[in-house]
């Protein structure tokens, strides 16, 4: 199955500014998925990135908070833009894998990041 | 995508069996049914996927019945380290790239010694 390298896996950020999450598969991948997850809660779709093409994103999240980028099938990138404490969450990123003949997804190990 | 319900948490101890069961009463005839699991500070990781009866692998067991508007995930002799959040997932493997994932609010499953 697919290996996804996430980084950073955390920073502390002072609100107003803008942080880059860089995700690189070892494997081609058509689609990549950025989730969020605010502590003690569940995962929450932000946005789905397609090489070549503009990513979609879901209610409640747009592109000039959360630009991406997926300049090829390998990598993406989530930025975070002019941040807040409420921006303060785990980020991940996920492609789907197959192992065995068995469909499913992996995640990289998440960014935790926090805005003071 | 078929809603799923499961309990908020769970308590057992060490060397206990554990079951969580879902609820996917709109599971559609392609759909599969997927259990993740995630520790603190790590991404959700792939536990066992399954459609029909019964599916076994190193890591646990997973139990639908025949109506498959619910399954059980079975976690046998469960130690510290079998601490996490288990969510279960219902889709179309063929989705399967082409869809995110849904997820639902998880199960907290806390393990004493």
């Amino acid at each position: 199955s697919a290996v996804i390298s996430q980084k950073p896996s955390r920073d502390i950020c002072q609100r107003g500014t803008s942080l880059t999450i860089q995700c690189q598969v070892d494997s081609q991948v058509t689609m990549m998925f950025w989730y969020r997850q605010q502590p003690g809660q569940s995962l929450t779709l932000i946005a789905t990135a397609n090489q070549g093409s503009e990513a979609t994103y879901e209610s409640g999240f747009v592109i000039d908070k959360f630009p991406i980028s997926r300049p090829n099938l390998t990598f993406s990138t989530l930025t975070v833009s002019n941040m807040s404490p409420e921006d303060s969450s785990i980020y991940l990123c996920s492609v789907a894998a197959v192992r065995q003949g068995i469909y499913g997804y992996t995640f990289g190990s998440g960014t935790r990041l926090t805005v003071v | 995508l078929a809603k799923t319900t499961q309990p908020i948490s769970m308590d057992s101890y060490e060397g206990q069996e554990v079951n969580i069961t879902c609820s996917h009463n709109n599971i559609a005839t392609n759909d599969y049914i997927t259990w993740y699991q995630q520790f603190p500070s790590q991404g959700p990781r792939f536990i066992i996927q399954g459609y029909k009866t019964k599916v076994t692998n190193e890591v646990a067991s997973l139990f639908i019945p025949a109506d498959r508007k619910s399954s059980t995930l079975s976690l046998p002799r469960v130690s510290l380290s079998d601490t996490a959040v288990y969510y279960c997932l219902v889709g179309d493997p063929m989705d399967t790239g082409r869809r995110a994932l849904t997820f639902g609010s998880g199960t907290r499953l806390q393990v004493q010694p």
